[in-house]
């Protein structure tokens, strides 16, 4: 079982509709949770950290389930530039003072006019 | 200009020959990482360096090795290159503790002939 999952998509949407991506862990252990937004042929971005009390930046809200191992990540009135994959991921081992962060394989997203 | 910087963006080798990528950061990070991004795999963690003249292995760090003299730099290099390791190579770094996850460079595309 790997250890971040995701759907990988592709997921199709409307502009200006709203959508929803979900992310499962393995470790109960994990300390740390965020979502990473990556284009086409590019490095991963951060887009936001995500925290046990579910946090909001903007159209983009992020929850955190410890019990299920669940993460999610709620898109409102998407842009045509929200278009991008987006990567679930975890962290927590300390490996020599850093933490570990763990890679979904990432959710695809395209939005269109 | 401040930042993480990779080089080269691409390199087309040929099999068996020894390649080094390289990496460099201005912001005095203690750590960096080394990923390589491959379809089916997502993001899987090479190596990893918590300061200079110490270093770690990741999940799939055979046939790679590292180097971290100074603090800024931390090559990557293919000892004897395989098709396999046809990838996309990304060097991140972060502060200690990272809550705010890792910083990543634009990446280099590797191919192997």
């Amino acid at each position: 079982r790997k250890e971040v999952e995701q759907d990988p998509g592709p997921f199709n949407v409307p502009e200006g509709a709203t959508v929803a991506f979900n992310c499962t862990y393995s470790n109960s252990a994990s300390q740390s949770f965020f979502w990473y937004r990556q284009d086409c042929r590019k490095e991963p971005k951060l887009l936001m950290s995500v925290y046990s009390s579910g946090n909001e930046d903007g159209r983009f809200t992020a929850q955190l389930n410890r019990a299920s191992q669940y993460i999610s990540l709620l898109i409102r009135d998407s842009k045509l530039s929200d278009s991008a994959t987006y990567l679930c991921v975890v962290g927590g081992l300390l490996i020599q003072g850093a933490q570990k962060l763990v890679f979904g394989q990432g959710t695809r997203l395209t939005i269109n006019p | 200009d401040a930042g993480i910087t990779q080089s080269p963006r691409y390199k087309i080798t040929e099999t068996g020959r020894q390649v080094t990528l390289m990496c460099h950061q201005t912001w005095s990070h203690s750590y960096m990482f080394w990923y390589r991004q491959d379809l089916g795999h997502g993001l899987r963690l090479i190596y990893y360096s918590a300061a200079a003249d110490i270093t770690d292995k990741g999940e799939v760090p055979d046939g790679y090795v590292v180097s971290r003299s100074k603090t800024e730099n931390f090559p990557l290099t293919l000892e004897s290159a395989t098709r396999s390791q046809t990838s996309v190579y990304f060097c991140a770094s972060s502060e200690s503790r990272a809550e705010g996850g890792y910083t990543f460079g634009s990446g280099t595309r590797l191919t192997v002939v």
